[in-house]
């Protein structure tokens, strides 16, 4: 069965930093992977996804995640955050007819 | 043009009462979803309804009861509500493949249910 771990609860970081929110799956068919993200009192908006091909994925608003086979990951980066980029991330897995979620990561940027 | 919206988005209410959210998408899909999101952010399926069919019905107590009168809408009617039945809902639609979810999903603002 198709599961999503997410290793870090919350990261805090300044801002400008560079960040990384971690995720591994456990997946015995083929893999297709989504990073969400949900601002405060919003519903959850696509980052990026990863189907097949290229294993370095862009998404918005300046974050990427690299698909990783060989360590069932898929960790999304950003190179400099914005206090604006504050926000609980999401990683899921598809799993025939629905997407399973891991238990989310809070980005704090701090000033 | 609001792609999925879902009303109302606050709910306060009483215990064992009754109570329904609504949910619609113009984005044409063919398959929409629930989810409820716990105090913890957590989010889990609660159901899925693919053409008007229902497809998925996780572990979720039959007070629940989704109905979906077309393509475009879900709702979610709730019986005899409980204190732990507080949460956020999510209405959610997408395009499904061949069954599987490669599309994203995209979501409606949420309804914050609180039941006193």
């Amino acid at each position: 069965a198709q599961s999503v771990t997410q290793l870090d609860s919350q990261v805090p970081v300044f801002e400008e930093a560079p960040v990384e929110l971690r995720c591994n799956y456990s997946s015995s068919v083929s893999v297709y992977l989504f990073w969400y993200v949900q601002y405060p009192n919003q519903g959850l908006q696509l980052l990026l996804k990863y189907l097949s091909g290229s294993t370095l994925v862009k998404g918005i608003n300046g974050f990427e995640a690299e698909f990783n086979k060989s360590q069932t990951s898929f960790h999304l980066r950003k190179p400099s955050v914005h206090i604006s980029d504050t926000a609980e991330y999401f990683c899921a897995v598809s799993a025939a007819n629905k997407l399973i979620f891991g238990t989310g990561t809070l980005l704090a940027v701090q000033p | 043009d609001t792609a999925v919206s879902q009303t109302p988005k606050y709910l306060v209410t009483q215990m064992g009462n009754d109570k329904s959210i609504k949910c619609e998408q113009n984005l044409g899909h063919d398959t929409m979803y629930w989810y409820k999101q716990d105090s913890k952010k957590f989010l889990k399926i609660m159901f899925s309804y693919n053409n008007k069919e229902l497809i998925i019905n996780e572990t979720v107590p039959n007070r629940f009861s989704p109905k979906s009168p077309d393509k475009a809408h879900l709702n979610l009617h709730i019986n005899s509500l409980e204190l732990g039945d507080s949460a956020v809902y999510f209405c959610a639609s997408s395009q499904v493949i061949s069954g599987y979810a490669y599309n994203e999903q995209f979501f409606g603002p949420g309804t914050r249910l609180t039941v006193l």
